[in-house]
Parts: C-alpha cells; sequence; structure tokens
C-alpha cells in the first residue's frame, strides 16, 4: 500500500456540486497538506494543518475547506466547483517542519464542467 | 512576494550531466529542496539544503549559495527514466514551503 493515498484518483464533476477529495496516510506522519498542480504554476498551497486541532489557510484557500478527522486523514471539500477548479489536486505529508521532504499522494485530477 | 525561478525546459543527451538552475527571491529563508516529477505521477523529494554548498546522492547533487540566493540540481549519468519535471522548492520555516513552477528535463538517446 502507498503511504499516501488520495481518492478518488480521477473525477469529473458539475459546476456547482459539491464534491470530497480524501486523503489517508500510513506514514504515521502528523503534518498534512493539500496542493493544487496547474500547468505552468507549480504547486500551491491550499491548506495545512500540524495536527487533528489545527487547520490553517494556505495562498489558495478561497472556494476550498477541510477537515482532519483523524492523524491519518485529511480531506480536502470544494462547496460549489467552478471549472477553474479543474486542475491536479495533491496530498503530501511531513514531519518535524518538513525539511526532509514532503510524500506526496498520487493525485487527484479533477475536472469541473 | 516570494519567487523562484528556473528554466522551464531543458534537454540532456543520455549518459551527459545536466544542470538545473534555481534562483529565489524570498524572505525568512532556511533553505532549498528538490523534487522530481514524472509524467502523471507525485512529486518525489530528492534533497534539502540548508548549508551553502554541495550536498550528493548518488547521481544526483544539488548546491546552494545563499549570498547569491541561487542554487541548482546537477544529475550525472543520465539515464532515459531521469526525463521528468523537476521542482525547486524554498522552505521559509514553519510550513511556509514555495515552490517553483518547474523544469522539464528531456533525455535524448
Amino acid at each position: 500500500d502507498a503511504d499516501v493515498t488520495q481518492t478518488p484518483r480521477n473525477r469529473i464533476t458539475k459546476t456547482g456540486k459539491r464534491i470530497m477529495l480524501e486523503c489517508s496516510q500510513t506514514k504515521g506522519h502528523d503534518r498534512m497538506y493539500w496542493y493544487r498542480q496547474d500547468p505552468g504554476l507549480g504547486l500551491r498551497l491550499i491548506y495545512y494543518s500540524f495536527d487533528v486541532k489545527d487547520i490553517n489557510k494556505g495562498e489558495i484557500s478561497d472556494g476550498y475547506s477541510v477537515s482532519r478527522q483523524a492523524q491519518a486523514k485529511f480531506s480536502l471539500s470544494l462547496e460549489s466547483a467552478i471549472p477553474n477548479q479543474t486542475a491536479l489536486y495533491f496530498c503530501a505529508t511531513s514531519d518535524s517542519i518538513g525539511t526532509y521532504g514532503y510524500t506526496f499522494g498520487s493525485g487527484t485530477r479533477l475536472t469541473v464542467v | 512576494g516570494q519567487s523562484l525561478e528556473q528554466p522551464s525546459e531543458v534537454t540532456a543527451v543520455e549518459g551527459a550531466i545536466v544542470q538545473i538552475n534555481c534562483t529565489y527571491q524570498t524572505s525568512g529563508f532556511y533553505g532549498l529542496s528538490w523534487y522530481q516529477q514524472h509524467d502523471g505521477g507525485a512529486p518525489t523529494f530528492l534533497s534539502y539544503n540548508a548549508l551553502d554548498g554541495l550536498e550528493e546522492t548518488g547521481r544526483f547533487s544539488s548546491f546552494l549559495s545563499r549570498s547569491d540566493s541561487y542554487g541548482y540540481l546537477l544529475l550525472q549519468e543520465l539515464q532515459m527514466k531521469d526525463s521528468a519535471s523537476y521542482f525547486c522548492a524554498a522552505f521559509r520555516g514553519y510550513q511556509k514551503v514555495t515552490f517553483g513552477t518547474g523544469t522539464k528535463l528531456q533525455v535524448i538517446p
């Protein structure tokens, strides 16, 4: 099993629909992140969480919400999807302060039509 | 603001050496990381430099010069499987990581 598992791998949804992307990890890391990747824009941070009771906004949190259900689970929701949220979404984890690298999931390719 | 600049594309020959540069403008800089991402795949961590100098890990090396706000990733003995995108990322402490836009490396026979 992968260290960081994201579901679904691919999703097509309609504008205005609510959608949840899920992430679970077996690394035992406290810190979890949601990133969005768009061509030519690199990876941009949406939300991050240091532990179950800690949630923080990243640079592009508008239109998104998250839930940290357990140490190992961190989900990302789009309350009302819009086409410019079409992107590749990655969940990642890290220990300590992340200087030894983030472990990324395989990604969720989301298309909003 | 925070920004990192990398070349968008680099082409190199199998067996050769290639250097991918990264310049950064960021406050509160702690260190520079590098990630590899194959098409359709997840980014994977390659290296982290907190101090000036060269860090070597097998065929890959990473260099940092804090005074020049500059770093590079050096790939030696290039293999076809090294064709991928490479991202530098500036670590600014307390979970503030800014990624560059990536360099697509194409290795040709």
